[in-house]
């Protein structure tokens, strides 16, 4: 089946620093990439739409210059979390699906957990 | 856009109930309904989803109803054990390239 990893599964960092999250489509390739963010007992709040080669779709209320998305290539996204701050804590996911196949089924990365000191 | 309302927040049951979830969809194009199972601090995962030309499809313990015309949906499982414990989404998706719209989820809780 599809498989997502994200590195790294989880990070602490200082207020004020950055901090890069990858997500890899490791058995195929996906033109899309999502990013989600989740809050302890939650849903997951879509905060992006990564598409390669050109920029990100955020979604109202997300700042685009806050949550840097980079889609480079065909199997990777990378989100990073500039000037981080303790309200930034959060458990980030991402999600695929096969380029050229139906988004509607999304297969999800192992998410990201931050914790901003 | 699509909105996805989903109840409880909160199931408790005993080892061997049978548990529900519902959900409801207000986009009647939403053709596409698939469940997640998310286990603590894991990725959701896919378990069994329906599309709008069935109204049910079962996977051993587990089953989904849908009702196109009152635009709602229900994950049932029989049968509960303890593993069964995790957060569970519905979502709705218009299918094709339309990524999924997620509930905001069950925490199942099943007692020993």
């Amino acid at each position: 089946g599809a498989v997502v990893s994200q590195h790294p599964s989880r990070v602490i960092c200082k207020s004020g620093t950055s901090v890069k999250i990858e997500c890899r489509s490791l058995d195929f390739q996906a033109t899309t990439m999502f990013w989600y963010r989740q809050f302890p007992k939650q849903s997951l709040m879509l905060m992006a739409t990564s598409n390669e080669g050109s920029k990100a779709t955020y979604e109202q209320g997300v700042e685009k210059d806050k949550f840097l998305i980079n889609h480079a290539s065909l199997t990777l996204s990378t989100l990073t979390v500039t000037s981080a701050h303790p309200e930034d804590s959060s458990f980030y996911i991402c999600s695929a699906g096969p380029s050229g196949g139906a988004q509607e089924t999304q297969y999800f990365g192992p998410g990201t957990r931050l914790l901003v000191l | 856009g699509e909105n996805v309302e989903q109840h409880p927040s909160t199931l408790s049951v005993q080892e061997g109930d049978s548990a529900v979830i519902k959900c409801t969809y207000s986009d009647s194009a939403s053709n596409y309904f698939p469940w997640y199972k998310q286990e603590l601090g894991k990725r959701p995962q896919l378990i069994i989803d329906i599309r709008s030309n069935v109204g049910e499809k079962k996977d051993q313990r587990i089953a989904v109803t849908l009702n196109k015309t009152a635009k709602h949906f229900s994950l049932h499982i029989t049968e509960t054990q303890p593993e069964d414990s995790a957060v569970y989404f519905c979502a709705a998706s218009k299918g094709g390239s339309y990524i999924p719209t997620f509930g905001r989820g069950t925490s199942l809780i099943v007692h020993p």
